[in-house]
């Protein structure tokens, strides 16, 4: 099984600023990897997929890159409604994983 | 709209069963393959099983293997999962999940709000 781990667990930031979030994966997962939102008491919502391929409605301020096992989310400014966690998740090998996730706070 | 509705969950003892299902709507339910993931309270998620478009094709993680089943049923536009031999840490929060199309498609690209499954004595 392909182990995610994500860091920081926690991002302290302010709105306007930049964050990145850092997913490592325990061997290559091949850009197999996808990035998802989660706000308090909702589902989590898909933002990024195959590394760096902006899911549908998406806005420009998200992106992804990386390659092999270290993966990046970044968040160019951050907006009130991005206060929330953060999960990668492989699809290079089953079974499907999810990392620990990150939580982004005000 | 995409939509996704899950139900079935509920309270069951240890060792009992639940089936629970997802109604979706929206889109073209036949041509998506469909998964489950689940969130125990205050925890990360966890991928817990999925199914192709056709339905032949399931799989499972090992946590779950031997105790539940995943199924569709197309003319009904439902995914349903039937959890037998429930154990106390089966206890969370159950997303249906809907796969995006192509070479893609092990990613999940639209959600249900869950359904909360508890297994106490």
């Amino acid at each position: 099984e392909i182990v995610l781990t994500q860091s920081p667990a926690t991002l302290s930031l302010s709105p306007g600023e930049r964050a990145t979030l850092s997913c490592r994966a325990s061997q290559s997962v091949s850009s197999n990897l996808a990035w998802y939102q989660q706000n308090p008491g909702q589902a989590p919502r898909l933002l990024i997929y195959d590394a760096s391929t902006r899911a549908t409605g998406i806005p420009a301020r998200f992106s992804g890159s990386g390659s092999g096992t270290d993966y990046t989310l970044t968040i160019s400014s951050l907006e009130p409604e991005d206060f929330a966690v953060y999960y990668c998740q492989q699809r290079r090998n089953w079974p499907l994983t999810f990392g620990g996730g990150t939580k982004v706070e005000i | 709209e995409v939509h996704l509705l899950e139900s079935g969950g509920g309270l069951v003892q240890p060792g009992g069963s639940l089936r629970l299902s997802c109604a979706a709507s929206g889109f073209t339910f036949s041509n998506y393959a469909m998964g489950w993931v689940r969130q125990a309270p205050g925890k990360v998620l966890e991928w817990v099983s999925g199914i192709n478009g056709d339905g032949r094709d399931t799989k499972y993680a090992d946590s779950v293997k031997g105790r539940f089943t995943i199924s569709r049923d197309d003319s009904r536009s439902t995914l349903y999962l039937q959890m037998n031999s429930l154990r106390v840490e089966d206890t969370a929060r159950y997303y249906c999940a809907r796969r995006l199309l192509g070479p893609s498609a092990s990613y999940f690209d639209n959600w249900g709000q869950g359904t909360l499954v508890t297994v106490s004595s």
